[in-house]
């Protein structure tokens, strides 16, 4: 049971281009909703996150979008760079559950060519 | 430097053989998890842990045991029961067991491959 849908599966951007994945989620009690950085061999860390009160947040060239009548939110890179090419989570929890369990989207693998 | 610590980086299983994923943490954090990565999969979890002594099934736990006898311990066995162990795992920890706006901070992965 997938609880938050996330695409494209992977994504190829010029550098300095505008990079863009999507997540969908079903569970209405979702008040919390991070995206998280990997790259190749490493953990997640955490890159941004954003709260249902706000329609957007940035930070530097992050942006999250979030849309809650849609049960939709996504990330927006601006002037994407190489350095940007990882694998993207989005996530969800909420605070009915215990402690501070996250529900993750499939990843998006982001390549920026130079 | 504080973190968390996963060790080996690399694991190899022998067919009926139980092993053992080592988590540690100095973060002082209360509550602890497991997840499993697989290609196109996000992150699953394992087990997760808010106190000593105290842990519960994520959606993955079958084929699968956890101990919580310190705070900054969380290690997972992988059993012979886990028929398809291949796979990238991560240890998290956050700060509160209380709360869904704690950061999860993660390891650095041990990845298990089958012999």
């Amino acid at each position: 049971q997938q609880q938050v849908k996330q695409s494209p599966q992977s994504l190829i951007v010029q550098k300095g281009g505008i990079s863009i994945i999507n997540c969908a989620y079903e569970n209405t009690a979702f008040d919390y909703f991070p995206w998280y950085q990997q790259f190749p061999g490493k953990g997640p860390a955490l890159l941004i996150a954003i709260r249902p009160d706000v329609s957007e947040k940035k930070e530097g060239r992050f942006t999250i979008s979030f849309n809650k009548s849609a049960k939709q939110f996504s990330l927006h890179i601006m002037d994407s760079q190489p350095g940007d090419s990882a694998t993207y989570f989005c996530a969800a929890s909420t605070d009915e559950t215990s402690g501070s369990r996250l529900t993750f989207g499939e990843g998006t693998q982001l390549t920026v060519n130079p | 430097d504080g973190g968390i610590t996963q060790s080996p980086k690399y694991l190899f299983r022998k067919e009926g053989q139980n092993v053992t994923l080592s988590c540690e943490q100095n973060l002082n954090h209360d509550a602890m998890y497991w997840y499993r990565q697989d290609p196109g999969q996000g992150l699953r979890l394992i087990y997760y842990s808010q106190i000593v002594n105290d842990f519960q099934k994520g959606d993955i736990a079958e084929g699968y045991s956890v101990s919580r006898e310190k705070k900054e311990s969380f290690p997972l066995t992988v059993t012979s029961a886990q028929k398809n162990p291949t796979a990238f795992y991560l240890c998290a920890s956050t700060m509160d067991q209380r709360g869904a706006k704690n950061i999860q901070y993660f390891g650095a992965g041990t990845r298990l491959s089958v012999l």
